[in-house]
């Protein structure tokens, strides 16, 4: 069965400290994205990349396709910044998408 | 403003009542999609809608069903079939199938 996996599940840190959530998926993809989803449920897309890095003012998204890896950067952490972050791929010739368990980030002030 | 809408927010069903859960979008979008998210799993395809009249079956469409009869529109109505309902459902829609989702607020189904 494809997977896709994320680590860490939890993640505490203090403001200001420099974030990484992992995100790694057993075969080929066509995209991968990310998501965050706040306690009230709702979710928003961050970022969609097939290749390469992204960048949206303090996140930064990386891929590796070799590798079949992805990472989410945030820079600067906020405590506005917690929330459970979500990876999620097209796996290639599929249609929709599939989720990851998600990383639930807390940031104190 | 643009987006996508869920109603309602909360939803209690009785066993072995349907309910219909509501998804509106006017983004002007083609593709629309039912998630179902249960505590600790990923979000999972219920169903999915690439054009008007179409609509395929995702990982968990057993004890769901959906219609796409509007652009605008794709309700769920989950059955009495449906035997663990209890989930937090979330909508989405995409310019075609493969561009980025924008998600709805979502409604939390709770069973009586």
């Amino acid at each position: 069965k494809n997977e896709v996996e994320q680590s860490p599940q939890n993640l505490t840190a203090q403001e200001g400290e420099f974030i990484t959530i992992n995100c790694s998926y057993s075969v080929g993809i066509s995209a991968l994205h990310w998501l965050q989803q706040h306690p009230g449920g709702g979710i928003v897309s961050l970022f969609m990349l097939s290749s390469g890095k992204k960048k949206h003012g303090r996140l930064i998204a990386t891929i590796n396709i070799q590798e079949k890896h992805s990472s989410l950067h945030i820079t600067a952490s906020h405590p506005r910044d917690s929330a459970v972050y979500i990876c999620a791929v097209r796996w290639e010739g599929a249609d929709g998408l599939t989720f990851g368990k998600g990383t639930h980030l807390i940031i104190q002030p | 403003d643009g987006g996508i809408t869920q109603s309602p927010k909360y939803l209690f069903r009785k066993e072995g009542q349907n309910v219909t859960l509501s998804c509106e979008q006017n983004l002007n979008h083609d593709a629309m999609y039912w998630y179902r998210q249960d505590p600790g799993q990923g979000l999972r395809l219920i169903y999915y809608s690439q054009i008007v009249n179409d609509f395929q079956k995702g990982d968990i469409a057993e004890g769901y069903s959906v219609s796409r009869e509007k652009k605008e529109s794709f309700p769920l109505t989950v059955t009495s079939a449906q035997k663990n309902p209890t989930a937090f459902y979330l909508c989405a829609s995409s310019i075609d199938g493969e561009e980025t989702q924008y998600f709805g607020p979502g409604t939390r189904l709770l069973v009586l």
